[in-house]
């Protein structure tokens, strides 16, 4: 079957830089998405289209993709960043919307 | 101010059925591709079924193909899970979630307005 694959844990310092990937076969030819989701919270998107960002989202959060991996960007991480991230695509013939295992990202 | 609101979850048998709703306001349901997403405990996400704006197009993971089935009843800016033969496997807190592209046929997209979740419990 198909997945999509994320560490399950990236660390960082305050203001450091975040990097999260999110690794799948059919990633060149499907959009991937981006969703912070906090304890006890619903998730909320926060990169759309690979590398658009909704309107209300921080500038220091953004995508890119490339061939069989898209990777969210967290600059100048802050306390408040801390949550677990999923990306979300589809599989190769776009009949199933996949979500990544989900990373936690921990602010140190 | 768009809202999702879920209800239905429980405590409920292996084996047994049970009925979520997700009533909505706050933006022109009908246009829009909605979703139905889990998150079991412990776990992560887990996108369940999806509906395109028209109906015309409906997709199932695999784990609940068959057992489920997704519907909505626009007159009530509603959508609905109906769950059938549950299993322990199927424990989560599920979530309604709204697409982001008005008038898309298919349900691959972004969600962008998410409910708070029913919590769904299968346990003997």
């Amino acid at each position: 079957s198909y997945e999509l694959t994320q560490p399950p844990s990236v660390s960082v310092s305050p203001g450091q830089t975040a990097r999260i990937t999110c690794s799948g076969d059919a990633l060149p030819k499907q959009y991937v998405y981006w969703y912070q989701q906090k304890a006890g919270q619903a998730p909320m998107l926060v990169i759309n289209e690979d590398s658009e960002r909704p309107s209300g989202i921080s500038d220091r959060f953004s995508g890119s993709s490339s061939g069989t991996t898209a990777t969210l960007t967290i600059s100048g991480v802050q306390a408040e960043d801390e949550a677990d991230y999923y990306c979300q695509s589809a599989d190769n013939s776009g009949t199933y919307v996949l979500f990544g295992g989900g990373t936690k990202l921990t602010v140190l | 101010e768009v809202q999702l609101v879920e209800s239905g979850g429980g405590l409920v048998q292996p084996g047994r059925s049970l009925r979520l709703s997700c009533v909505t306001s706050g933006f022109t349901f009908d246009d829009y591709g909605m979703h139905w997403v889990r998150r079991a405990p412990g776990k992560g996400l887990e996108w369940v079924s999806g509906m395109s704006w028209n109906s015309g197009r409906i997709g199932y993971a695999d784990s609940v193909k068959g057992r489920f089935t997704i519907s909505r009843d626009n007159a009530k800016n509603s959508l609905y899970l109906q769950m059938n033969s549950l299993r322990a496997e199927d424990t989560a807190v599920y979530y309604c979630a709204k697409g982001t592209d008005p008038g898309e046929t298919s349900i691959l997209y972004a969600f962008d307005m998410w409910g708070q979740g029913t919590m769904v419990t299968v346990s003997s």
